[in-house]
């Protein structure tokens, strides 16, 4: 069935230190999001990507869809510690249906 | 505050003994769904429905039933809850369509024994 693999599974890194994560899908995708869920929370969305070789930023962060509609990322410049918590990304194919990463569990030590 | 409510929070309960757990936004939405999440293996769709009385199975389906008679409550049924049942349930909504944009609601966390 649809797989959506993510990693790395956990990221430790010194503030200031810059974070990437990665989203591999066995099949294209139509658009792919990104949540971001703090300890203890649920997940809130940050993106949607829809375009072949899209690119968005926010700030800090860039968003990031692959030509072929397969894989993503998200990279956080310059971490801070309001950055931890849990991103998962969130692969569909028709809008309806979600196949969620297992997600990166993002650790900053100030 | 729109919002998705979902309740109860927090349930410990045995093998067997039927279940629900509510779901009820206040946004209007026509997509719902329900998803769970266990360590490593992220979140995992268990049924959504695209509108009032249209559901559709998820990836991990077994085991649960629900029902979508009004727009705004979605809730998750357990009929004889198992311990590989245990896990956090969150419940999401969205507008629907290409642009399916999830608000969660709080989680549920169930144990069962």
């Amino acid at each position: 069935g649809q797989q959506v693999m993510q990693i790395p599974q956990y990221q430790h890194v010194q503030e200031g230190e810059d974070f990437t994560t990665y989203c591999n899908s066995s099949t294209t995708l139509s658009n792919i999001q990104w949540y971001k869920q703090r300890p203890g929370g649920h997940p809130v969305f940050l993106i949607q990507l829809v375009k072949s070789g899209e690119v968005k930023k926010q700030k800090r962060l860039t968003f990031q869809f692959g030509e072929a509609k397969k894989n993503s990322s998200l990279h956080i410049t310059a971490t801070q510690t309001t950055d931890v918590g849990t991103y998962f990304c969130a692969g569909s194919l028709t809008g309806n249906q979600f196949y969620f990463g297992t997600g990166t569990s993002l650790t900053v030590i100030p | 505050e729109a919002q998705v409510t979902q309740n109860p929070r927090y349930l410990i309960t045995v093998t067997g003994k039927k279940l629900t757990v509510t779901c009820s936004q206040n946004m209007n939405h026509e997509y719902m769904s329900w998803y769970r999440q266990d360590p490593g293996l992220g979140l995992r769709q268990i049924y959504y429905s695209m509108n009032v009385e249209v559901t559709d199975k998820g990836d991990v389906p077994e085991g649960y039933k629900v029902s979508r008679k009004e727009k705004r409550n979605f809730p998750l049924i357990l009929e004889s809850p198992s311990p590989n049942q245990t896990s956090l349930y969150f419940c999401a909504s969205s507008l629907g369509g290409l642009t399916n944009v999830l608000t969660f609601g709080a989680g549920s966390r169930l144990t069962v024994l």
